[in-house]
Parts: C-alpha cells; sequence; structure tokens
C-alpha cells in the first residue's frame, strides 16, 4: 500500500464553524507533512511531525492547529479561518530514519479543497 | 531568497520531447527534486538527483544539474498527451523543500 489518503475531499465551511482535515497512511512512514497550495501557487510548507511530534511548524497562524495521535494518522483542525485560507491542502509522508528527513521520497495524498466563506 | 523560478507555460506536440527548466537559489541544496501534478490531484515524485551528480536518466526521463548555475532541468523524451500537467522542481535544504513556481506543459496532438 503506498497510497496517503485524505478526507474530505472537498470542503466548505464558515468563519465560525470548527472543522478538521484527516490524512492517513499504512506505509511505516515517520514523517508527515501539511502543505498548502494556493490557486497557480506551488505547495508551501506548514507542518512536520516526525515520530508523532511536531519538529517544524512553518509560523502557521493558531487557527491551524496540527495533530498526530499515531504514526499513520494526521489531522488539521481549523476554527475561526479566513476566506484567504481557502485553498487545497496537502498530506505527505515519507520514511525516516532519523537522518535528513529528506532522504526518503514524500509521497503525497490527493488533497482537501477547502472553501471558506 | 529562497525563490526558485521556473517557466510558466511550455506546449510541445505529441512525439516531441519536451524541456523545463528551473533556476534555484540555494547552493548548500542536497536533493532536486522534479514533482507533477495533474488537475485535481496531489503531488507525484518523477525523480529526483542528488546535488553531487550532473545527470540523471529513469526511462524517458533525462535530468540535468548545473550546480554552478544553479540551473536544473528535465527532459521528457516522447512526449505522450497523458504528460499534460504542472510540472515542479523543488530544492531540499534540511528538512524542507522549496517548491518552484511550476511549469504547465501542454502536449497538442
Amino acid at each position: 500500500d503506498t497510497e496517503v489518503t485524505q478526507t474530505p475531499k472537498h470542503l466548505v465551511m464558515g468563519m465560525t464553524n470548527k472543522k478538521s482535515l484527516k490524512c492517513e497512511q499504512h506505509m511505516g512512514h515517520r514523517a508527515m507533512y501539511w502543505y498548502k497550495q494556493k490557486a497557480k501557487k506551488p505547495p508551501e510548507l506548514m507542518f512536520v511531525y516526525s515520530y508523532e511530534k511536531l519538529s517544524i511548524n512553518e509560523s502557521v497562524p493558531s487557527r491551524f492547529s496540527p495533530e498526530c495521535p499515531n504514526s499513520s494518522l494526521l489531522n488539521l483542525h481549523l476554527h475561526a479561518l479566513q476566506p484567504e485560507d481557502s485553498a487545497l491542502y496537502l498530506c505527505a509522508s515519507s520514511q525516516w530514519t532519523g537522518g535528513s528527513i529528506l532522504e526518503g521520497e514524500q509521497f503525497f495524498g490527493p488533497g482537501t479543497r477547502l472553501t471558506v466563506l | 531568497g529562497e525563490d526558485v523560478e521556473q517557466s510558466l507555460f511550455l506546449s510541445v506536440r505529441e512525439g516531441d520531447s519536451s524541456v523545463i527548466n528551473c533556476t534555484y537559489t540555494d547552493s548548500s541544496s542536497t536533493y532536486l527534486y522534479w514533482y507533477k501534478q495533474e488537475p485535481g490531484a496531489g503531488l507525484q515524485l518523477l525523480t529526483y538527483i542528488f546535488s553531487n551528480m550532473d545527470m540523471k536518466q529513469d526511462q524517458r526521463l533525462t535530468v540535468l544539474l548545473n550546480k554552478k548555475d544553479k540551473h536544473l532541468s528535465l527532459r521528457i523524451a516522447d512526449t505522450q498527451t497523458g504528460d499534460s500537467a504542472i510540472y515542479f522542481c523543488a530544492e531540499g535544504n534540511t528538512d524542507k523543500l522549496i517548491f518552484g513556481t511550476g511549469t504547465r506543459l501542454q502536449v497538442f496532438p
């Protein structure tokens, strides 16, 4: 199984809603990532988890709250988002053996397309 | 800065070769990657090259790296309509990937 799954595929939410994005992989990868991709732009790294611990936070606003409950799951909790947060949110995972995280290929999920009204 | 530049658009005829170019900025990048993104989909890693290599070939794909000029290219031989997508180069520095601006490749019959 070389797949990263993400749910939901699409999400529309209001600025006062609380929602969560989910990501799952069963490849035994110990590094997991959240990226944000605006239309016609490259993906931008948001968070990196390694061995279920947050290792990189790219100065993301606190209205985005990541969670890694176990080695297969990665969540992104959303609260009080703004319309400019509308984007494609991509999850990725990679094998990591303690050296550079970049040593392992990052496998990407299909993304959740988020629209904030 | 950390800008990784690519030309926006490339149009080729089916069966011809495509060459997508990328200029990166960080000479200490260890790995350089090419990703493909089809409409509405995530990113698929096509190939990558270590910074101590000049060239890598993988079936229809050839990657050339000019470290002196910080220039990376991806050549796709015998381009097919299924190759139509957006192609991102990315440079790997410590634990981060910095993606290029993306090149939309359109293949016409």
